[in-house]
């Protein structure tokens, strides 16, 4: 079941250039999420999105910003990418209702050099 | 602010052996959620098991079972006849009713040995 894609699922990049990370979903859920992982650190929550255009910082928001235009697309942008930023990001969703279970991208391994 | 802590980084067990996972939280609420994540080497994120701090009973997913403790504030998880397939790392994570934001923990890396 391909309820949340990401993409891209690798890049690599340099010091100070762009990145955008696209996470789609197919579940028609209200939230969205955008997590890091780390080594040591857990993942830790970076933006997250209650609706279209509705959208919050999590413990971790310097340095990223998100755009939710529509309930299926949620976008992480680094705006100048630094090697702190090497990570794997995960997007992850959930309804408004039910068991507030969350359902999780494949991940997206991103290498800032 | 909500804290979740997992204390034992790496673990191991031998296969068909039983092992416990720690978690403790921090939470002034009353009514919450936590959860039990599993993140095999695929990567992919998996829910194990989930539980609602306002009902008493332990949940039970198969051979995954949690202890959970309100007033002390954990939420381990037992693996009875541990398989090879439970390699992966587990992340305990909370969130408080009515706000949407889950916290994880550092995790735990087990490694279940044939």
């Amino acid at each position: 079941d391909a309820g949340i894609t990401q993409s891209p699922r690798h890049k690599v990049t340099e010091t100070g250039t762009p990145v955008t990370l696209r996470c789609h979903q197919t579940e028609n859920h209200r939230y969205m999420y955008w997590y890091r992982q780390d080594p040591g650190h857990g993942l830790r929550l970076i933006h997250y999105s209650y609706g279209v255009k509705d959208t919050d910082k999590g413990e971790v928001s310097d340095g990223y910003s998100v755009s939710r235009s529509k309930t299926e697309d949620f976008l992480l942008t680094l705006e100048s990418a630094t090697s702190s930023q090497t990570s794997v990001y995960f997007c992850a969703s959930q309804r408004e209702s039910g068991a507030n279970v969350l359902t999780f991208g494949a991940g997206s391994r991103l290498t800032v050099l | 602010a909500q804290t979740v802590t997992q204390s034992q980084p790496e673990m191991s067990v031998q296969e068909a052996e039983t092992v416990t996972l720690s978690c403790t939280y921090d939470t002034s609420e009353n009514n919450y959620y936590l959860f039990w994540y599993k993140q095999p080497p695929s990567r992919q994120m998996i829910l194990v098991i989930r539980q609602e701090a306002y009902k008493q009973q332990n949940a039970t997913e198969n051979r995954f079972s949690v202890n959970f403790q309100k007033a002390a504030k954990s939420f381990s998880l037992k693996i009875s006849d541990s398989q090879l397939g439970d390699t992966a790392m587990y992340f305990c994570a909370f969130m408080s009713e009515g706000t949407y934001k889950y916290i994880f923990g550092t995790g735990t890396r087990l490694k279940v040995l044939a």
